[in-house]
Parts: structure tokens; sequence; C-alpha cells
């Protein structure tokens, strides 16, 4: 069935590091993806979309890129600040409701 | 004010006792969703409704019920709650679309079951 797999945090960084949170998935359509993000005591917001293969999605200085041939759609970030510790999800939509999660991954960034 | 609003924020309960939990929008959304969320497992869609009259069960829908009262207001209700339902719930909504209709959500209601 359709899945999404996300790197288990979780994941710990200095200030000014390179981010990367890994995701792949499994759809047997051509699925829209997603990456929301949550902080402490808050629901999930929209982060950033990538709707086809080669699209990139950015938004506050993070990126992912829908990558069809290895069925990906990492999250990267160049330099991470102490403001972005959350938990990030990555997800996937098809059809007309089938939203899928991953289990999240944790980011700690340190001062 | 927030787009989308769940009451109550936190809930502590008994096994046995029956509970609802309330979300409302404004963002005018026809679709609605609930979702249970507990650590390790991601969010698991509990039930869906793309309109008043259209009310569906997602993956987990057992031990659940919903009403959609009108377009702005969906409820989550448990009958009689055990405790393997403590988890953080959320509602959420997103508009109608061809497929990439991202999702908005409430801030979540934690409810312990005792």
């Amino acid at each position: 069935g359709d899945s999404v797999t996300q790197m288990e945090g979780p994941v710990t960084l200095s200030e000014e590091a390179f981010l990367t949170i890994n995701c792949t998935y499994t759809a047997t359509g051509y699925p829209s993806l997603f990456w929301y993000v949550q902080y402490p005591g808050e629901g999930l917001q929209l982060l950033l979309k990538a709707t086809k293969a080669d699209d990139k999605g950015s938004n506050k200085g993070f990126e992912a890129t829908y990558r069809k041939e290895t069925t990906s759609f990492h999250l990267e970030k160049g330099s991470v600040q102490v403001s972005d510790s959350a938990v990030y999800f990555c997800a996937l939509m098809w059809g007309t409701y089938k939203y899928i999660f991953g289990t999240g991954t944790r980011l700690k960034v340190l001062a | 004010d927030a787009d989308v609003t769940q009451t109550p924020r936190n809930r502590i309960t008994k096994t046995g006792k029956r509970i609802m939990l309330e979300c409302s929008q404004t963002k005018g959304h026809d679709r609605m969703y609930w979702y249970r969320q507990d650590p390790g497992l991601g969010l698991r869609l509990i039930y869906y409704s793309f309109d008043v009259k259209d009310i569906n069960k997602g993956e987990i829908s057992d031990g659940y019920s919903v009403s959609r009262q009108a377009q702005a207001k969906f409820s989550l209700s448990l009958e009689s709650a055990i405790p393997n339902q403590t988890a953080l719930y959320f509602c959420a909504t997103s508009d109608a679309g061809t497929g990439d209709q991202p999702q908005h959500f409430g801030d979540g209601t934690r409810l312990s079951i005792l």
C-alpha cells in the first residue's frame, strides 16, 4: 500500500549547520508531496509542497525536490536556526482525499 | 483568531465516559478530517467529511463517531472511552480540488483516559 518513510530522529544540529531530513514514498498513483512543520503545542503547518516530478518546493529557506526516479522528497536547509526546532512531517496526497503522513522527525537546533 | 479551532485543548477523563471533541473552522472549506497522533506512529485518519451529508470512515474509526453539524463544524465522539484512546487529536480542513490541496490543522486536543 501507499506509505511515507522518514528518517528517525531526533536530529540534533548546531546553529548554522546544514539540514537534510530524508523522505521516501511508495504510491500507486502520482501524488502531490508536502512537508509540514509542528511547533510545540501547535498543529501541523504547511511548510512547502510539490505537485509533479522535478518540482521544487521552497519556503523560509527550506527546499525539497520531487524526485520520481528515486521516489524521494528530502527536506534541506542551508543554515538552521534555533527557531527551526520542531517536528517535521513528510506527507503525500493523491486522489480526492487520501493523505498519508510519515511518522515525523524531531529537529533540535542548539545555539 | 485561529482558522481552525478545537475545544477543549486538554481533557482528562475516566474509562467508560462519553467524550466529545469539537472543531470549528472559518476557512470556508468543505472538507474536514479528524486524526489522532501517537508517538512513533504519525497521524492516522479517523473520519473525514466532504460536506454535511458525506461522512466517511478512515483507517481507525472503531470506537469513534462523528457529526458534521454544519459546513464549519465537525465533532468527534468517543462513546465509551478506553485508555488506548489516549492521544493527541487533530482536526483539519482542506479545500476541494485537484489533488494538491494542503490541509489546515487546529492546535489539537490532548486527551488522557485514566
